[in-house]
């Protein structure tokens, strides 16, 4: 069963404006909610997360929102950078053993 | 610091042969341990996760396996593999909330 869902596959945007990625997610136990950012041929690297106690975290050009009763979180790019193309998984997390993943989401940045 | 090391980080294989990846990490004791696999358009699936030595939880059925010989090793092994096997294999250790990954291995069964 899919706990997280990245239902868009791919987005492009132009190099300065907002990237937006969503994701989804059923099980109303996780409370902790992460970003994944991968490039081709390397492990995913951890980019920004939330606790499911706040509804906003921000850093730098990176924002992710939470909407609980949605079951629903989003990160924000803005402004967007070629550099910032690649696969972006969100995950779930209610304990160190747990944490599911989307099936990400390709962000293509173009200049 | 932590780090996590993987190898090889690409194996091309016949069907019908075994396989071992191995997995380490530096700078932790007594790490939760996982192993995941990215198949095209699929995401990011948990095979295994270890919470100690010799103590391996498996989320799928499938033609693969993963032992913890020692706290900070963690090896995925098949007898035979099979084409369905192909893909990007991880490893990763958590550290509280976040998961940490290798560099992964890109294995192609042919």
């Amino acid at each position: 069963d899919q706990q997280v869902k990245q239902n868009s596959p791919s987005l492009s945007v132009q190099e300065g404006r907002i990237s937006i990625l969503n994701c989804d997610y059923t099980n109303s136990m996780f409370d902790y909610f992460l970003w994944y950012k991968k490039y081709p041929a390397e492990g995913p690297t951890f980019l920004i997360s939330i606790s499911s106690i706040k509804d906003k975290n921000e850093d730098g050009r990176f924002t992710v929102f939470l909407n609980k009763s949605a079951k629903h979180l989003s990160l924000h790019i803005v402004p967007s950078q070629p550099g910032d193309s690649a696969v972006y998984f969100c995950a779930a997390s209610n304990n160190n053993n747990d944490m599911r993943f989307g099936a990400g989401t390709r962000l293509t940045v173009k200049p | 610091s932590q780090t996590i090391h993987q190898w090889p980080a690409t194996l091309v294989q016949p069907v019908g042969s075994p396989l071992s990846l191995e997995c380490t990490v530096e700078g932790t004791s007594n790490p939760n341990l996982y192993w995941y696999r990215q198949a095209a358009g699929r995401g990011l699936q948990l095979l295994f996760y270890s919470v100690g030595i010799g103590q391996i939880s498996s989320e799928v059925p499938q033609n693969l396996s993963a032992s913890r010989p020692q706290d900070r090793q963690f090896i995925l092994s098949s007898k035979k593999l099979l084409l369905s096997d192909s893909g990007f294999y991880l490893c990763a250790f958590s550290w509280g909330y976040e998961q940490f990954f290798g560099p992964g291995t890109r294995l192609t069964v042919l």
